[in-house]
């Protein structure tokens, strides 16, 4: 297996704009989660999933953010308008049974 | 908020020192894990100790945990510049999803 694969691995946007971010779980891991890591707040839970179902987003800052897991392969994480302070790495893990995860290599966002 | 807090927050040691990293957390688990993260990259699991044990061994990983103290410690025997990272501590409820600390950055010196 190729791991947890995120995309893009940089981005970098304007303020305002609509920022997408991909993540494909390793196959037969039932659980997704998103993770938001700055230097000023850490590693924080935004969102995850069980069976492709949100089971806790209680760690989404604002509306402005957004979360699908359509199937079982895929997940997106989506900013909408994008701010300066949404600039972070954004990781995807993937995990069989809750314990033990493993992460994709994060997509590092500027957002200027 | 996070759980776990690590401490030192940065610690730096010569090649072939050992290192030791310790983690405080502060309510009830059913499982301990360390992580490494090297820079630009995910976190890598590296071992998980569970409640009802005390001394958990892989390789030059040796992870302690201390339930009546909600303390873990992480050594890392004979360090190697390779082991330079960031290493979280994680804590898991059962039932729950984990909390990870801030993490504590190691600089190993050829």
């Amino acid at each position: 297996d190729a791991g947890v694969i995120q995309s893009p691995r940089h981005e970098v946007t304007e303020m305002g704009q609509e920022v997408t971010l991909r993540c494909k779980p390793i196959s037969g891991h039932d659980y997704l989660f998103w993770y938001r890591q700055t230097m000023m707040r850490g590693l924080e839970l935004l969102i995850y999933f069980n069976n492709n179902v949100p089971i806790d987003d209680s760690g989404m800052p604002e509306d402005r953010f957004s979360a699908k897991m359509p199937n079982a392969s895929f997940s997106t994480l989506k900013i909408q308008p994008s701010e300066p302070r949404d600039s972070a790495v954004y990781f995807c893990a993937s995990s069989s049974d809750r314990t033990s995860y493993t992460f994709g290599s994060g997509t590092r966002l500027t957002v200027v | 908020s996070q759980q776990g807090e690590e401490d030192p927050q940065a610690l730096s040691i010569q090649e072939g020192e050992n290192a030791t990293m310790n983690c405080s957390y502060k309510t009830s688990i059913n499982n301990l894990q360390w992580y490494r993260q090297n820079s630009g990259r995910g976190l890598v699991h590296l071992i998980l100790i569970r409640s009802n044990e005390r001394e958990k061994h892989s390789g030059r990983l040796r992870v302690t945990l201390d339930t009546s103290k909600k303390s873990s410690s992480l050594l890392i025997t004979a360090s190697r510049a390779a082991d330079t990272a960031s290493y979280f501590c994680a804590t898991g409820l059962s039932g729950s999803r984990l909390t990870f600390g801030e993490g504590t950055q190691l600089t190993v010196n050829p």
